[in-house]
């Protein structure tokens, strides 16, 4: 089945820009969706389509997808940031097809 | 506003059943694919099972096949999860999620319920 690779942390100050990745094989051409988990909470969508946001979602979020690689971007992060992220794609042509990826601990430092 | 409730879980020994509900309210339930996703303790989130609207197909990952079931009753906003041959890695917070579908290329999920936990032990 398919396999989307995210790393296990990223850290970054107050204000500057977060990146979280999520790796797949030719994951660029499928569409990439990222939820937000906050601890104790449920998950939130922030990101669909690669790149789209639900309303409420504020634009300092934003995605983007090519080649192997999909990343999440946060830019003038905030700490309220802080959260497990975790990218998800539907592999059509598998069994399994709703797939996640491992997750990626934010920490606002 | 969309509002997924889930109820059910609890404590149950290895081989043992649990049957997990969600109470969905804020949208037309019989209109919507249904999905579980579970979350096992410090781990990340992993499908579980999905149901079409109509209850007419359903989709398991492998390791729940034979043992789940997903089920829903439209006329009551409900969703349902029966699991039996419960193992001791079923333990996880089970949420339950509305699918959405954009075109032929996006299943995601836009709205989740705060989860239910169930752990099996002995």
């Amino acid at each position: 089945s398919y396999v989307l690779t995210q790393p296990p942390s990223v850290s970054v100050a107050p204000g500057q820009t977060a990146r979280i990745t999520c790796g797949g094989d030719n994951i660029g051409h499928k569409s990439v969706q990222w939820y937000q988990q906050k601890p104790g909470q449920a998950p939130v969508l922030v990101v669909y389509g690669d790149s789209d946001r639900p309303s409420g979602i504020p634009e300092r979020y934003s995605g983007s997808n090519s080649g192997n690689t999909a990343t999440l971007t946060i830019r003038r992060v905030e700490a309220g940031d802080e959260a497990d992220y975790s990218c998800q794609v539907w592999d059509s042509s598998s069994d399994h097809p709703v797939v996640f990826g491992g997750g990626t601990k934010l920490t606002v430092l | 506003d969309v509002k997924l409730v889930e109820s059910g879980g609890g404590l149950v020994q290895p081989g043992g059943s649990l049957r997990l509900s969600c109470a969905a309210s804020g949208f037309t339930f019989k209109n919507s694919w249904m999905t579980w996703v579970r979350q096992a303790p410090g781990k990340g989130l992993e499908w579980v099972a999905t149901i079409q609207e109509d209850g007419s197909a359903k989709y398991y990952v492998d390791s729940v096949k034979g043992r789940f079931t997903i089920s829903r009753d439209n006329a009551k906003n409900s969703l349902f999860l029966q699991m039996s041959s419960l193992r001791v890695d079923d333990t996880a917070l089970y949420y339950c999620a509305r699918d959405r579908f954009v075109g032929a290329t996006m299943w995601f999920f836009d709205f989740w319920g705060q989860g239910s936990l169930v752990t099996v032990s002995s």
